[in-house]
């Protein structure tokens, strides 16, 4: 499988306790993107990197919330002191540079739900 | 800023039909490019069509097509003789265009069910 993977589909935790998601993005591409997607919502952006520099962050992105991407492949997420407002779809997309002939297409996981009780 | 509205929470179509999903957008960027994505239940978000805002040419994917409008802010999706594979839901994206090449930070809309009946 060359798409992009998360890990893991499904998690469940109780208030208070952290999780940690991680995604591996397509091996080509050096754009990571974090988008949270709640129940009948749209997806909404969180934070993105290319390579091992992450280049942005939504307000959304708390101080209880990091991303990273040590060596410029895989990322993690990682949720701390989680809260029930936390509870949503975690997805993760990738994409090569954008630049002449290459379109920047995102190609998304199929996501990490979370569910805080 | 952006912001992408769908006003149609939910929308039905018979096989072999066609049926079109609306979308309206708001930005102040000069150069954007429009998305529609499809998500099946519990699979990946897929690209289905994807509209260059300087170009007036409506772009188009074998059964899938757009009207984009650009002076009334509005980037539909006609898809053609529906197929239960279609049914998913939809979502239209803006994203702005710096150099030339797109950003990928998507704003998207809130969606629209498609069901697909035979």
């Amino acid at each position: 499988d060359t798409g992009v993977s998360q890990d893991p589909r499904h998690k469940i935790t109780k208030r208070g306790q952290n999780v940690t998601f991680r995604c591996d993005p397509i091996s080509e591409h050096n754009r990571l993107y974090w988008y949270r997607q709640t129940l009948g919502q749209g997806p909404e952006f969180l934070t993105y990197f290319q390579n091992e520099a992450q280049l942005e962050k939504s307000r959304l992105l708390s101080d209880r919330f990091s991303a990273e991407r040590p060596k410029g492949s895989f990322s993690t997420l990682e949720i701390q002191r989680t809260e029930q407002g936390d509870s949503a779809m975690y997805l993760c997309a990738s994409s090569t540079r954008p630049g002449p002939g290459r379109s920047g297409e995102l190609f998304f996981g199929e996501g990490s739900r979370l569910t805080v009780l | 800023a952006q912001t992408v509205t769908q006003s149609q929470p939910e929308m039905s179509v018979q096989e072999a039909e066609t049926v079109t999903l609306s979308c309206t957008y708001d930005t102040s960027e000069s150069d954007y490019y429009l998305f529609w994505y499809k998500q099946p239940p519990s699979r990946q978000m897929i690209l289905v069509i994807r509209q260059e805002a300087y170009k007036q040419q409506n772009a188009t994917e074998n059964r899938f097509s757009v009207n984009f409008q650009k002076a009334a802010k509005s980037f539909s999706l006609k898809i053609s003789d529906s197929q239960l594979g279609d049914a998913a839901m939809y979502f239209c994206a803006c994203t702005r265009v710096a150099g030339g090449t797109s950003y990928g930070k998507l704003t998207f809309g809130q969606g629209t069910i498609l069901t697909v009946h035979p």
